[in-house]
């Protein structure tokens, strides 16, 4: 009941094509859902993150999608550039362990250029 | 504003010896936790600190252990290390504990044993 299952593990899309990742969870005690992004060499970074109250939230190019009752939420990358090649990982916690972050396995994704 | 310093970077250690990583979170940040970063079980929580007291513990052996000092700084130590204990370990940072927010994490020690 604590996993977090995330999809797909590797993902190759054209420069200025929209990356979509999958996540999915089932302990409805999460309520804090981000999503973090690692370069080789380097530590995770949060990237954008969302609570159940929204269903949507935006930043530049990035968005999350929830769906609290499929308990399912998404990273869409618009106009996908050589630069957000990375490891993304989604992740969630509840509010009785707010620093224990719950992580999906990981999502290779290249773009293109 | 320095980030998180996490050291040393690289080690090498054989199997049944022991080894203390360190971590030195944002000025400021209280809350200290550390993940274990491998291939196959990818990200998972090992423990928090904050002030000098464990808040939470993932599902590790007793090997695992930590502590945190009175300037935030934490230290993890595993004994009598095993095959399996390889990995890359990430320390993160945030200001408060037990309000879900950002956390900062150093770039990782990361540890071969043979």
């Amino acid at each position: 009941q604590q996993q977090v299952k995330q999809s797909p593990q590797s993902l190759i899309v054209q420069k200025g094509g929209i990356s979509i990742i999958n996540c999915a969870y089932e302990n409805t005690a999460f309520d804090y859902f981000p999503w973090y992004q690692q370069f080789p060499g380097k530590g995770p970074a949060l990237l954008i993150a969302i609570r159940p109250d929204v269903s949507e939230k935006k930043e530049g190019r990035f968005t999350i999608s929830f769906n609290k009752s499929a308990k399912q939420f998404s990273l869409h990358i618009m106009d996908s550039q050589p630069g957000d090649s990375a490891t993304y990982f989604c992740a969630a916690s509840s509010i009785q362990g707010a620093q224990k972050l719950v992580f999906g396995q990981g999502t290779r994704l290249t773009i293109n250029p | 504003k320095a980030g998180v310093t996490q050291t040393p970077r690289y080690l090498i250690k054989t199997r049944g010896q022991q080894v203390t990583l360190s971590c030195s979170p944002i000025s400021g940040h209280r809350s200290v936790s550390w993940y274990q970063q491998t291939p196959g079980q990818g990200l998972q929580f090992l423990f928090e600190y904050f002030s000098e007291t464990q808040r939470n513990k993932g599902n590790f052996p007793g090997r695992f252990s930590g502590r945190q000092f009175s300037n935030s700084r934490s230290e993890m130590n595993v004994s009598t290390l095993e095959l399996g204990d390889s990995a890359l370990y990430l320390c993160a940072s945030s200001f408060l504990a037990g309000v879900a927010g950002e956390l900062f994490f150093g770039e990782g020690s990361r540890l071969t044993v043979l």
